[in-house]
This record gives C-alpha cells, sequence and structure tokens, in this order.
C-alpha cells in the first residue's frame, strides 16, 4: 500500500515556463511534506518543505502548496532552467514520533532548453 | 566536506557473500537512517538509530543488520546476499528537533 504516490513519471518543460509537479497521499496523520531533488549517482537533496499548518511555502524560484482536504500537495518552479532537470521526490512524514519519511516514486523533470 | 558520507560508492559481489557499507556524518546530527532504492526507483527506509539507539526497523529480513558504533557512524551489514538485494543504498541523518535529513550518495549494490 503505497501512502505516498506521484502518478506522473516524467515531465518535460520548455526553459523559462512552469514546472508543475504532483503528489498525492493517503495518510491524514502525515504532518510534514518535503521535496527532494536527486541527481543520477548522487543522494536526494533537500529542496523545500512545508508543514500541514501553512498551505504555501516559498523560497526564490521553488513554491510549495498543500491542500490538506485533498490530500494533495504540488511543487511549482517557475521559471523553469535546464539545471532544474533530475527527479524529483515528495515525502511525507508525522513530526511526532520516529520522522519516518514515505516517499512517492519520483518524477523525473526534464527542462528544454 | 562531505556531510554524509558512504563507502563503498559500488560494490559488486557474489550471492551467498557477506557485506558492509559504512555510513559517517559530521553533521553533529543524532539520528540516522538506512534507504533502499529498488530497481523501480521507490525509496524506502529500512532503519534508524537515534544516538546509538535502534527507532525504526522495518520489515526487513534479518540478513541486514545495522550497527551504530557512535551517534557518527551507522553501519549496515549484509548476510548471505541475494539476487535481491541488488539496489542502492542511502544513508542520511537528520538533527534533533530538524525535520529535514540529509543524504549520502548511495551505495550501488549489484549481487551476481
Amino acid at each position: 500500500d503505497q501512502q505516498v504516490k506521484q502518478n506522473s513519471p516524467s515531465l518535460s518543460v520548455q526553459e523559462g515556463r512552469i514546472s508543475i509537479l504532483n503528489c498525492d497521499y493517503t495518510n491524514s496523520m502525515f504532518d510534514y511534506f518535503l521535496w527532494y531533488k536527486k541527481y543520477p549517482a548522487e543522494g536526494p537533496t533537500f529542496l523545500i518543505s512545508i508543514s500541514s499548518i501553512k498551505d504555501k511555502n516559498e523560497d526564490g524560484r521553488f513554491t510549495v502548496f498543500l491542500n490538506k482536504s485533498a490530500k494533495h500537495l504540488s511543487l511549482h518552479i517557475v521559471p523553469s532552467q535546464p539545471g532544474d532537470s533530475a527527479v524529483y521526490f515528495c515525502a511525507a512524514s508525522t513530526t511526532s514520533g520516529t520522522y519516518k519519511y514515505i516517499f512517492g516514486t519520483g518524477t523525473r523533470l526534464k527542462v528544454l532548453a | 566536506d562531505t556531510a554524509v558520507s558512504q563507502t563503498p560508492k559500488y560494490l559488486v559481489t557474489q550471492m551467498g557473500n557477506d557485506k558492509s557499507i559504512k555510513c559517517e556524518q559530521n553533521l553533529g546530527h543524532d539520528t540516522m537512517y538506512w534507504y533502499k532504492q529498488d530497481s523501480k526507483k521507490f525509496l524506502k527506509i529500512m532503519f534508524s538509530y537515534n544516538n546509538k539507539e535502534l527507532i525504526i526497523n522495518e520489515t526487513v529480513p534479518n540478513r541486514f543488520s545495522p550497527k551504530s558504533p557512535d551517534k557518527a557512524h551507522l553501519n549496515l551489514h549484509i548476510n548471505s546476499l541475494e539476487l535481491g538485494d541488488s539496489a542502492v543504498y542511502f544513508c542520511a541523518s537528520r538533527k534533533g528537533g530538524g525535520n529535514e535529513q540529509f543524504f549520502g550518495p548511495g551505495t550501488r549494490l549489484t549481487v551476481l
């Protein structure tokens, strides 16, 4: 039973346009959500996060939106740059107990120059 | 300076062998994790230690045994390796009170 899902395995976007990556979760106990970016042969690197008490968090070109009623979050990258081409993982956790992350299966973003 | 390091980066071995992967973090974090990324690219938690104490132990065969000699190190021993153990194994660490985990570069294990 996959509690965190990224239904789009890949996405191609033109440079300068907006990239929107989506993530759905099923467990209503999750209260903290993160996005990680991963280049080939490297470990995931933290990008941005959001607590369930917020519905938006912004950091430069990256914005994460959380819709708790729909159990859905999205990552917006604008403007997209070729260096953003990577695999993006969303992760969900609870902030009590063990902080165990549950990861989605990732979306490969390709930004075309 | 690498914050979370793993050795080796690549490991190729025969079925039935016993092998270890080492992880070290120089961030002063209290909690460390092992994840497995399988052929479907699914990143799944295996173990977590907090200050040398095991706090997460997912449904993992007991051929896998984590060992934390101190809070900066978390090693993974795998006995009697099987073909299905082939994967990329990632170590991660987290500061007490923080939410973000910091990952190492991964160890690609190939069992022949």
